[in-house]
């Protein structure tokens, strides 16, 4: 079945510097990768996705690569400010895994003042 | 007007009691679920459930049921709780099962 991996588990960056979180799935038949946001005391929050068909998307300071032949997507966020402080989770999604979203284990984003 | 609501927030119990959380969702959609997320956040998806079908997690214990009364709601009910219960719930809506999920903001299960 599918199998995400998410790195780094924590990071820890400068206001101001941009960063980027890295996940590899293992389905090559998944087609939907979303990002969820968690903060503080709150459930999960959709802020960006993905599907098969392109490489790239972007949403103001946030931005998605996917790379289908790597089988790897990456959540990129530029301008970095404190309230991205967060934990942020990849997922992949496909038919081998019955429609139901594969996650990361999550990682940390700090930003430091 | 919260999109997932879930109660209670907090529940503190004794080890061997029984225990209900309730979620309720008025986006009006189709699939609701419902996840753990441990000390170390790691999401696991516990149950997915539409009127047509139950999935359940096959390392989900027996003890964990949902309880659907109507499409808007899906409650989980936990039997003899255990230390290791102890977690956040959240419950969780989407559209036809596939695309963005809607969670709650959680309920925190603390099993002594």
């Amino acid at each position: 079945g599918e199998n995400v991996e998410q790195h780094p588990s924590t990071l820890s960056v400068q206001e101001g510097d941009s960063a980027v979180i890295k996940c590899t799935y293992s389905d090559s038949a998944s087609n939907y990768f979303p990002w969820y946001k968690q903060e503080l005391g709150k459930g999960p929050q959709l802020i960006i996705d993905i599907r098969s068909n392109v490489g790239e998307k972007k949403d103001q300071r946030i931005a998605v690569t996917l790379n289908k032949t790597a089988k790897h997507f990456s959540l990129h966020i530029t301008e970095t400010q404190p309230e991205d402080s967060a934990v942020y989770f990849c997922a992949a999604m496909g038919q081998d895994s019955n429609y139901q979203l594969i996650w990361g284990a999550g990682t940390k984003l700090i930003i430091k003042p | 007007d919260t999109a997932v609501s879930q109660t209670p927030k907090y529940l503190v119990t004794q080890m061997g009691n029984d225990k209900s959380i309730k979620c309720e969702q008025n986006l009006g959609h189709d699939t609701m679920y419902w996840y753990k997320q441990d000390s170390k956040k790691f999401l696991k998806i516990m149950f997915s459930y539409n009127n047509k079908e139950l999935i359940i997690n096959e390392t989900v214990p027996n003890r964990f049921s949902p309880k659907s009364p109507d499409k808007a709601h899906l409650n989980l009910h936990i039997n003899s709780l255990e230390l290791g219960d102890s977690a956040v719930y959240f419950c969780a809506s989407s559209q036809d099962g596939a695309g963005e999920l809607f969670f709650g903001e959680g309920s925190r299960l603390t099993v002594l």
